[in-house]
Parts: structure tokens; C-alpha cells; sequence
């Protein structure tokens, strides 16, 4: 299995601060990573598709950066509707593996 | 647009088998690829297996083959099966569609609102 290690477990930050959530691949996967968020109670929900593409209708302040195996998810501007835990996910094999995941508190 | 929705108990007892429907309305099952999740309560995603638009299947090897998972074209819909079912198998379980792009890039949206299952006598 290809092991998604993601970091930090949580973080808490002010409305307005630049966060960034980090998942490191066990092996080379390219740019196949997804970034979704899950607010309480939700289904996820994806933001980011193959490590930097902005999916339809998802605000810019999200984006997503790789170098290498480590690809991060950049919230530039958090707002009060962040508040989520956010989760990384490897797509390069169909055996979908995920992070532990991100708890993001404003 | 595509909607999906699980429904099956809520509640299993030990050693039975849990089985879940997904239902898919606004898109065809027999178009697209789908996908099982689930998340233990206070913790992380997890996936199942997948369907293919064919029928055929790929399942975890966590799971270690207790999974079936089937598509009924008439009811547009697609099921789980998960026998042998213990405490560690409570959890919160979703459906979802594959969405995709060349060369290959996958993720999966949209998902189904989730449905607890609990198993306990």
C-alpha cells in the first residue's frame, strides 16, 4: 500500500493567516494526489485534484503544490467557513489509501 | 447532476453481514466507476472497493475478502456486502463516483451524505 504520512494532525489559526497542510507518499506518485475537506457531520467533499488543479466552484484561496513525494494544501487567506479537517489521498493506484487527516480550528 | 444516496440498518449484529445500497439518480451506474469508503467514528477515511461500469470489482486486502460488491442496473443502484462483521466495523460508510481526466488523474465526487452503521447485540 502507498502510506500517505500528513502533517500536522491540527492547527489553529486566525481568520485571514496563510495555512498549510503537508502529505509526504511512501514512493513516487506523481501528481496523483486529491486534497478533500470534511466539515462535521459531512461527507468529503474534493478540493484540489491531481496535486494542483482547483476543482469547479471551490473559492482560489485553496491550492495545491507538489516537489516531489510532498504535496501541500494552501489555504491563503483562512476564513470562519474553514473550519474542517482536511484530508489528502493518493489516486495513482486504485487502491485509494488517505492521510490521517488535518483538523484546521479558526 | 449526479446524487447518490446509502440506505440499508442502521444497526448489525455481530458475526451477520452488513449490506448497503447505494442509489444513483441525475447519471447511470453502468457509465461510470464507483467507489466504497467508510470512517470509524472520531477517525479517518478508509476505502472498501471499487465497481467497475463492466461489474467487476477490486476490493481491500484489509478487509480480507469479506467484501462483495454488486451493481443492480434495473434499480440503478450498486451494494455492499461486508459478512462477519465485528465492533471495528462501525463506522460511518459512503459511496461515491470516480471522476477523472487524462492521463489518468482520479478523485472521487460527488458522495453520498454517509450512513452510520453500527454493530452491536
Amino acid at each position: 500500500d502507498i502510506q500517505m504520512t500528513q502533517s500536522p494532525s491540527s492547527l489553529s489559526a486566525f481568520v485571514g493567516d496563510r495555512v498549510t497542510i503537508t502529505c509526504r507518499a511512501s514512493q513516487n506518485i506523481r501528481s496523483h494526489v486529491n486534497w478533500y475537506q470534511q466539515k462535521p457531520g459531512e461527507a468529503p467533499k474534493v478540493l484540489i485534484y491531481a496535486a494542483t488543479s482547483l476543482q469547479s466552484g471551490v473559492p482560489s484561496r485553496f491550492r495545491g503544490s507538489e516537489s516531489g513525494t510532498e504535496f501541500t494544501l494552501t489555504i491563503t487567506s483562512l476564513q470562519p467557513d474553514d473550519v474542517a479537517t482536511y484530508y489528502c489521498q493518493q489516486s495513482y493506484n486504485s487502491a485509494w489509501t488517505f492521510g490521517h487527516g488535518t483538523r484546521v480550528e479558526v | 447532476q449526479v446524487h447518490l444516496q446509502e440506505s440499508g440498518p442502521g444497526l448489525v449484529k455481530p458475526s451477520e453481514t452488513l449490506s448497503l445500497t447505494c442509489t444513483v439518480s441525475g447519471g447511470s451506474v453502468t457509465t461510470d466507476y464507483w467507489s466504497w469508503f467508510r470512517q470509524p467514528p472520531g477517525k479517518g477515511l478508509e476505502w472498501i472497493g471499487n465497481l467497475y461500469k463492466n461489474g467487476s470489482t477490486t476490493n481491500s486486502p484489509s478487509l480480507k475478502g469479506r467484501v462483495i460488491i454488486s451493481l443492480d442496473k434495473s434499480k440503478n443502484q450498486f451494494s455492499l456486502r461486508l459478512s462477519s462483521v465485528t465492533a471495528a466495523d462501525t463506522a460511518v460508510y459512503y459511496c461515491a463516483r470516480r471522476e477523472w481526466e487524462p492521463p489518468l488523474y482520479n478523485w472521487f465526487d460527488p458522495w453520498g451524505q454517509g450512513t452510520l452503521v453500527t454493530v452491536s447485540s
